[in-house]
């Protein structure tokens, strides 16, 4: 069983929705990741938290809001998304935070979110 | 820059077959070598992991070494099972900058037929 747990599993939205994708991990870990996944290809980074403060946004459109309520806590709010932000959205996790990051990311399964 | 080339699949096997995923690597002094394995419908899972050269990774029957003479971090399994079914990706990441990101090949579809 995943220790990264992400909600909701699969969202439709329109592009004029606002909704939440969440992540919660109990692990104890210092960094926290959001990934984009489109079909057949690999995860590509967002955004990195470590130590709750954003320290990486991998200039990511604005639309893509990012926020790390605590430690454990990771939301990534949306808001006037296109069609082509369909994709898989995957939580990761890692022990520690990026000054000592070995590249060992603990994925959650993600959310397949839908934009019509 | 720092980058990963893999083979791309898909590779379709019979159950019980020997299996090579190859993997080659462009970095800059000594990444950590990583292979991380997504079963469908689910997140990437790190499968095994080297981070200096002649190192062996091993997990689940699954073996690579990490070959800096040759630059390559391939994937071997000795007898593959149907539950093997995945895209296996290679990844790497440089020491040097800890705020250098994990690197991603492209993924390689794995099918195993029963």
């Amino acid at each position: 069983d995943t220790e990264v747990t992400q909600t909701p599993k699969h969202l439709v939205m329109g592009m004029t929705n606002k909704k939440s994708l969440k992540c919660e991990q109990h692990m104890g870990h210092r960094a926290m990741y959001w990934y984009k996944q489109k079909a057949k290809k690999p995860p590509e980074l967002m955004f990195v938290y470590s130590y709750e403060k954003l320290s990486i946004n991998e200039s990511v459109p604005s639309r893509f809001s990012p926020e790390c309520p605590n430690s454990s806590l990771l939301n990534l709010h949306l808001h006037a998304l296109q069609p082509e932000d369909s994709a898989l959205y995957l939580c990761a996790s890692s022990q520690e935070g990026l000054a000592g990051y070995t590249g060992e990311l603990f994925f959650g399964e993600g959310s397949r979110l839908t934009v019509l | 820059g720092n980058s990963v080339t893999q083979m791309e699949g898909p590779v379709t096997l019979s159950e019980e077959a020997f299996l090579t995923i190859n993997c080659t690597y462009t970095a800059t002094g000594y990444p950590s070598l990583f292979w991380y394995v997504q079963y469908p419908g689910e997140g990437l899972q790190l499968l095994l992991k080297a981070t200096k050269a002649d190192d062996k990774g091993s997990n689940k029957g699954f073996e690579a070494t990490y070959r800096k003479e040759t630059t390559s971090f391939h994937l071997e399994k000795g007898s593959v099972q149907v539950s093997d079914s995945a895209v296996y990706f290679c990844a790497l990441m440089a020491p040097q900058n800890r705020d250098d990101k994990i690197i991603f090949g492209k993924g390689t579809r794995l099918h195993i037929l029963p």
